[in-house]
């Protein structure tokens, strides 16, 4: 597989399930970012990481918890949802530093849907 | 504060037809410029974007964009566009070298009329 990978690409889920969002990259990338994508709303920057490590939490909710175990996997754990956090949730990589950056790959996105 | 506008949500065009959509950012600073596509139940895909060096940057599908330091705008163009051109399309700005943070338009959606 090449580029970035979302799993799973659907999710419904109920107020109390606990669910987690899988993001893997095959492009070498060192940085790795969830974004949310609400209807009529621009895309917000959730999380990132650099080297692993959490550089950015743009004010999320508790009841989004991001995990990178290393600089291919990224996950999103979700519990306690609300309906309102019903969004299509999209994964990004990106080289960062150096002399030549590159811009972000998305990955396909998980529509999830909080019942 | 630094921003991505994208004046236009959504643009009607019938096929064959030239383009523009329009993208402005407020930054007194270089920044790194972007357009990408969403087509329906996608990830966003990069349409092309600008670093440095000529200010005529062409990407993919037949897309270009110009970008203009003094009005700070990077608006895309297509001569003639086609029904799969039909998509939402944002521009992307990076206006801090080393962070690589990535800020959004809240895009625009192209339809194309047959």
């Amino acid at each position: 597989e090449t580029g970035v990978t979302q799993t799973p690409r659907h999710l419904v889920m109920g107020m109390t399930n606990k669910k987690s969002l899988k993001c893997e990259q095959h492009l070498g990338h060192n940085a790795m970012y969830w974004y949310k994508q609400s209807a009529k709303k621009p895309l917000e920057l959730m999380f990132v990481y650099n080297f692993k490590e959490q550089t950015e939490n743009n004010s999320v909710p508790s009841r989004f918890s991001p995990e990178c175990p290393n600089s291919s996997h990224l996950f999103l754990h979700l519990h306690t949802l609300q309906p309102e956090d019903s969004a299509l949730y999209l994964c990004a990589s990106s080289q960062v530093g150096g002399s030549m950056n590159t811009e972000a790959f998305f990955g396909q996105g998980t529509r999830l849907t909080v019942v | 504060a630094q921003s991505v506008t994208q004046l236009d949500s959504q643009v009607p065009v019938f096929e064959e037809a030239p383009v523009e959509l329009r993208c402005n950012y407020s930054s007194s600073v270089s920044v790194y410029l972007f357009w990408y596509v969403q087509y329906p139940n996608q990830g966003l895909q990069l349409l092309l974007k600008y670093l440095s060096g000529s200010t005529l940057v062409k990407g993919i599908n037949g897309f270009e964009a110009e970008f203009n330091k003094s009005q700070t705008s990077f608006h895309l163009r297509k001569p003639s566009v086609h029904i799969s051109d039909t998509a939402e399309y944002f521009c992307a700005v990076i206006f801090n070298f080393g962070n690589e943070k990535l800020t959004f338009g809240t895009g625009t959606r192209l339809t194309i009329i047959p």
